[in-house]
């Protein structure tokens, strides 16, 4: 059974920094990885995703990469604000197209 | 239209009330999904329709009754609930349901309560 932890729970860093949030699992064979992002009591809005056959994906401040081989995947946030608190949930996908989720990192910029 | 909608936003039933939640999307996805979701944990898949047709049900009690009556459309009727079945229910929908690529995409959610 499929497993996946993320490391740490929770993180607070004040605004300008570089941080990364660590996501890992316990079954390599995975079809693809999404990172979400989620506001107290609201949805999860995709942030990325990596397929299986993929190293790393970019959008704007975001860098993921994926070494499917070790479990791992990582999420990069440059140059850090405020508005990008929330809750960061990265979530594989194995066969029969289930989506397993990560316990998520709790991020806080302070200004 | 890249979203998918879920109404209502908020509900509060009473353990013997019967209501339902619905979710709605117009990206022509042929996947969509319940999941559940309390305070602080990761969602839990509850269901999943591929094509209209019920492909996985995650052991959920008998009180939750998916519906699907058309490829953009989904219910979650709810009866005789418990206090513990107050949660979020998230929506979402995907392309397909096989092959690498189907990214799923979620709706706000309806933030349930039981009395």
């Amino acid at each position: 059974k499929q497993e996946v932890t993320q490391i740490p729970a929770a993180l607070s860093v004040p605004e300008g920094e570089n941080l990364v949030l660590n996501c890992s699992f316990t079954d390599s064979a995975i079809y693809n990885l999404q990172w979400f992002r989620q506001d107290p009591g609201k949805g999860l809005t995709s942030l990325l995703l990596i397929q299986s056959s993929q190293r790393e994906q970019t959008s704007g401040r975001l860098n993921a990469s994926l070494d499917k081989s070790s479990g791992r995947s990582t999420l990069y946030i440059a140059a850090s604000q405020p508005g990008d608190s929330a809750t960061y949930l990265c979530a594989v996908k194995n066969a029969g197209n289930m989506l397993t989720f990560g316990g998520g990192t709790r991020l806080m910029v302070k200004p | 239209d890249t979203e998918v909608t879920q109404t209502p936003k908020h509900l509060v039933m009473g353990m013997t009330n019967k209501k339902s939640l619905k979710c709605e999307q117009h990206m022509g996805h042929r996947a969509m999904y319940w999941y559940k979701q309390k305070a602080k944990k990761p969602p839990e898949l509850m269901f999943v329709y591929s094509y209209e047709k019920l492909s996985i049900n995650e052991s959920v009690p008998s009180r939750f009754s998916p519906e699907c009556p058309n490829s953009s459309l989904l219910n979650l009727h709810l009866h005789a609930l418990q206090p513990e079945d107050s949660a979020l229910y998230l929506c979402a929908s995907s392309p397909g349901t096989g092959g690498t690529g189907a990214r799923q995409f979620f709706g706000p959610g309806t933030r349930l309560t039981v009395l």
